[in-house]
């Protein structure tokens, strides 16, 4: 089936660094998301992407859509402490309501003050 | 403003038990889904329903059974509860249209042990 490989599993920066995570996948996706979950919570939607291509903001956050459509990328600027939380990413296969996501491993942030 | 209710929050089972997972939701959103999520492993799609009386499969299946009697509520059953089944595990819902279905609500969770 499909998978998507979320890089890095792990990171532990300083507060005010940028931060870079990645989603590849042998297969082809038509929407990316990029999901954040704090702890002891459920996954929150932080952007979503719908063409090759597409760059999209989110205050801090700017996720591309990637031009193979196998990939996907999630920058955090000037990162803060509540940033810490773990990242997904998530892609849907076909097009319309097929009702199904696959996510990523989760990329786990620590920000150190 | 409830969104996607899960309960309970905790709970220990032992080998061979049985019990049901609660979700409900107050948004009128025809899908909803159960979520389980192993550490490392990302999140795998148990079971799904795309409206009441109207369930099917995720990749993870075996083991669990599901139920959709009314919009707002789809409980997950654990009939003969396993080790393997450890886990946190996740109801979310969503308004479907046309579009993707990325704008998935999710509950809190509930963290079961298996022992």
């Amino acid at each position: 089936g499909q998978q998507l490989n979320q890089s890095p599993q792990s990171m532990f920066i300083q507060e005010g660094e940028d931060v870079s995570m990645n989603c590849t996948s042998s297969s082809i996706f038509n929407t990316w998301l990029w999901y954040k979950q704090d702890p002891g919570e459920g996954p929150v939607l932080l952007i979503a992407l719908y063409k090759a291509g597409e760059l999209t903001s989110n205050g801090r956050l700017t996720a591309q859509f990637g031009i193979t459509r196998k990939d996907s990328f999630l920058n955090i600027s000037a990162s803060i402490p509540s940033d810490v939380g773990i990242y997904f990413c998530a892609g849907q296969v076909g097009s319309g309501n097929t009702g199904k996501l696959i996510f990523g491993q989760g990329t786990t942030l620590q920000v150190k003050p | 403003n409830a969104g996607v209710t899960q309960t309970p929050k905790f709970r220990i089972l032992k080998i061979g038990q049985s019990m049901t997972l609660q979700c409900t939701q107050d948004m009128n959103h025809n899908y909803m889904y159960w979520y389980r999520q192993d550490p490392g492993m990302g999140l795998k799609l148990i079971y799904y329903s795309v409206g009441a009386g109207i369930t099917d499969k995720g990749e993870v299946p075996n083991g669990y059974n599901v139920s959709r009697s009314t919009t707002e509520d789809f409980p997950l059953r654990l009939e003969l509860a396993a080790p393997s089944q450890t886990s946190v595990y996740f109801c979310a819902s969503s308004l479907q249209t046309n579009r993707a279905n990325e704008k998935l609500f999710f509950g809190s969770g509930t963290q079961l042990s298996v022992l």
